[in-house]
């Protein structure tokens, strides 16, 4: 059974601040890899898709990696603002295109003006 | 921006009512998702939908049912609440590999 982990739970940090925020899953046979950001009472919202074929996303501050074979992602943070406090979940796609998803628990940053 | 609604967003129901949470997309999409969030906890699948009339199982066991009698409508009933159902419930719907996520109905059962 796929399990995803996501270190650390929860970071704060100072605005401006470079971070990295961690996930690891035990099945190497996914289809792909997404982050997404959830804000309180809200709902998800998808960041990067990373194919399994594919080693990184970026989509301006934002850049995640994946490496199947170690079962590991990062999501990379540049020059965090306030606005990107958040919940950031991890999550791994495996049957129906990748759409049937395995979340991790998240880990909750906070950046602190 | 997603079209993705779901309804209520918010609800406090006393144990043993019925209730159901309502899940509509206007993007055409078949296929269709339920997502229940303990708080605190992990997003875990409970329901899926390839189309109408198609409804499956998903990896959490949940005494939830639900129904696809249109492409855009994709509804969750629980026939009687218990203080365990009090979660948080996600809709979504995909197109390709992109999935669309609702904003979550929170459910509080006393």
């Amino acid at each position: 059974k796929q399990e995803v982990t996501q270190i650390p739970a929860a970071l704060s940090v100072p605005e401006g601040e470079n971070l990295v925020l961690n996930c690891s899953f035990t099945d190497s046979a996914i289809y792909n890899l997404q982050w997404f950001r959830q804000d309180p009472g809200k709902g998800l919202t998808s960041l990067l898709l990373i194919q399994s074929s594919q080693r990184e996303q970026t989509s301006g501050r934002l850049n995640a990696s994946l490496d199947k074979s170690s079962g590991r992602s990062t999501l990379y943070i540049a020059a965090s603002q306030p606005g990107d406090s958040a919940t950031y979940l991890c999550a791994v796609g495996l049957g129906d295109a990748g759409n049937m998803l395995t979340f991790g628990g998240g880990t909750r940053l906070m950046v602190k003006p | 921006e997603a079209d993705i609604y779901q309804t209520p967003r918010y609800l406090v129901i006393g144990t043993g009512k019925k209730i159901t949470l309502e899940c509509s997309q206007t993007m055409g999409h078949d296929k269709m998702y339920w997502y229940q969030q303990d708080p605190g906890m992990e997003l875990h699948l409970i329901h899926y939908s390839y189309g109408v009339n198609s409804t499956e199982k998903g990896d959490l066991s949940s005494e939830s049912t639900v129904s696809r009698i249109r492409t855009e409508h994709f509804p969750l009933t629980l026939e009687s609440a218990r203080p365990s159902h009090t979660s948080q419930y996600l809709c979504a719907s995909s197109f390709g590999n992109t999935i669309y996520f609702g904003e979550g109905s929170w459910l509080t059962v006393v």
